[in-house]
């Protein structure tokens, strides 16, 4: 398996322009998680799915930014319009179940926004 | 007060040296996850353990739920274990899978 494959690795755009970074998880993990990483907070969970039902999105910022996942070997994270604020690196993972397993983690998307 | 606490925040050690991370945790928990994140990379699960002890090579990871602390211990450091330590813990109640961080130990070996 090639692990929790994430793209963009690198992203950089302009305030106000819509972002998507996109996530496959292993095949047969359940369990889907998106995370922001940055020096002042270090990693916050912004949403998780369940069998592609997202959970839990107490943790997504605002209004500007939505998730996806429309099958269960895809997911999208979207932020429209994107601020400064919002550069970060913004971490994928991925589970079996929803107790206490094992995760693995993408390589991450780097996100600059100018 | 964060609900998981790390010490040291930076650590640096010369390589051979016998090197421990501490994590207190003040909440409940499942389980609790040791992860590794080298400079501008990914973020690897080491150990995830709920009792006891784990090995992994030269990586050791410990924890006493009755104190709430887990420890990672790195036994003859070399410059390639320079990373980030990441403590992190599954909650007890709610989802399991909803992990608290706490703010990482910078380790830098050097030779």
């Amino acid at each position: 398996d090639a692990g929790v494959i994430q793209s963009p690795r690198h992203e950089v755009t302009e305030m106000g322009q819509e972002v998507t970074l996109r996530c496959k998880p292993i095949s047969g993990h359940n369990s889907l998680f998106w995370y922001r990483q940055t020096m002042m907070r270090g990693l916050e969970l912004l949403i998780y799915f369940n069998n592609n039902v997202p959970i839990d999105d107490s943790g997504m910022p605002e209004d500007r930014f939505s998730a996806k996942m429309p099958n269960a070997s895809f997911s999208t994270l979207k932020i429209q319009p994107s601020e400064p604020r919002d550069s970060a690196v913004y971490f994928c993972a991925s589970s079996f179940g929803t107790g206490p397993y094992g995760y693995t983690f993408g390589s991450g998307t780097r996100l600059t926004v100018v | 007060k964060n609900e998981v606490e790390q010490s040291p925040q930076n650590l640096t050690a010369q390589e051979g040296e016998f090197i421990t991370i501490n994590c207190s945790y003040s909440v409940g928990i499942s389980a609790l996850h040791w992860l590794q994140q080298h400079p501008g990379g990914g973020i690897v699960s080491l150990f995830m353990l709920s009792s006891g002890k784990k090995k992994h090579g030269r990586l050791i990871a410990t924890i006493n739920i009755q104190e709430k602390h887990s420890s990672l211990h790195i036994t003859a450091s070399h410059p390639r274990d320079s990373a980030v330590y990441i403590c992190a813990v599954s909650p007890i109640t709610g989802t399991a899978s909803k992990l608290t961080f706490g703010t990482g130990t910078r380790l830098q070996v050097t030779l």
